[in-house]
């Protein structure tokens, strides 16, 4: 089991540029989450996934959209980069939202 | 929406000491409490999580408390090691469909 992957680890984008950030997991789980991790700002939901075929907004969903492609894969995409969206960002999936969240390594994004 | 406030964002302490850190949530609706810890550079993992219907929940060193009359929960690590130097995390899942975490608490344990 490779549980929660998630590609690129690293990139940098210059303003403006598009990327989709991609995540799988092959543990069966229902429900897919991204977040963004800023120092000293926590863990802060951007999109999640509460079943194949929904997705709902977080708390920071601005300039970003996702795609549940399939059960195993769900994707951030960033439309327009902007040097405010320069942070870490972490997939997790789980089971149910009542269950332990596995998350991913993580993809440190820097945009210039 | 659900707001999860997190105290002491850090908190230093000695080897065998106790540390306590704690929550508090908006939403009276949320059901379930997670804590995550994070070591510097990996992801975050689940701990210790409690459900609104237990006041209290043991797994060897680590206890979570849950006061959902007063909106509040707490972790409590006693025994300190040096290995609990971590980042730790409380979130709280309103609706049962996804979590908000908290700012974070950085934990020194210093021998």
């Amino acid at each position: 089991n490779a549980g929660v992957t998630q590609t690129p680890k690293f990139q940098v984008l210059k303003t403006g540029q598009s990327m989709t950030l991609q995540c799988a997991q092959d543990m069966n789980h229902n429900s897919m989450y991204w977040y963004r991790q800023d120092p000293g700002m926590g863990l802060r939901l951007i999109y999640y996934s509460a079943s194949e075929g929904t997705t709902d907004k977080g708390e920071v969903p601005n300039g970003y959209n996702v795609s549940r492609l399939n059960k195993r894969e769900f994707s951030l995409r960033l439309e327009s980069a902007a040097p405010s969206q320069t942070s870490v960002y972490f997939c997790a999936s789980s089971y149910t939202g009542l269950d332990e969240q596995y998350f991913g390594p993580g993809t440190r994004l820097t945009v210039t | 929406g659900e707001n999860v406030e997190q105290h002491p964002s850090t908190l230093s302490v000695q080897e065998g000491d106790s540390a306590v850190i704690k929550c508090t949530y908006s939403d009276s609706a949320s059901n379930y409490f997670p804590w995550y810890k994070q070591e510097l550079g990996k992801r975050p993992q689940l701990i210790i999580d409690i459900r609104s219907n237990v006041g209290e929940k043991k797994d060897q060193r680590i206890a979570v408390t849950l006061n959902k009359t007063a909106k509040h929960f707490s972790l409590h690590i006693t025994e300190t090691q040096p290995e609990d130097s971590a980042v730790y995390f409380c979130a709280a899942s309103p609706a049962g469909t996804a979590l908000i975490f908290g700012k974070g608490t950085t934990l020194s344990v210093s021998s």
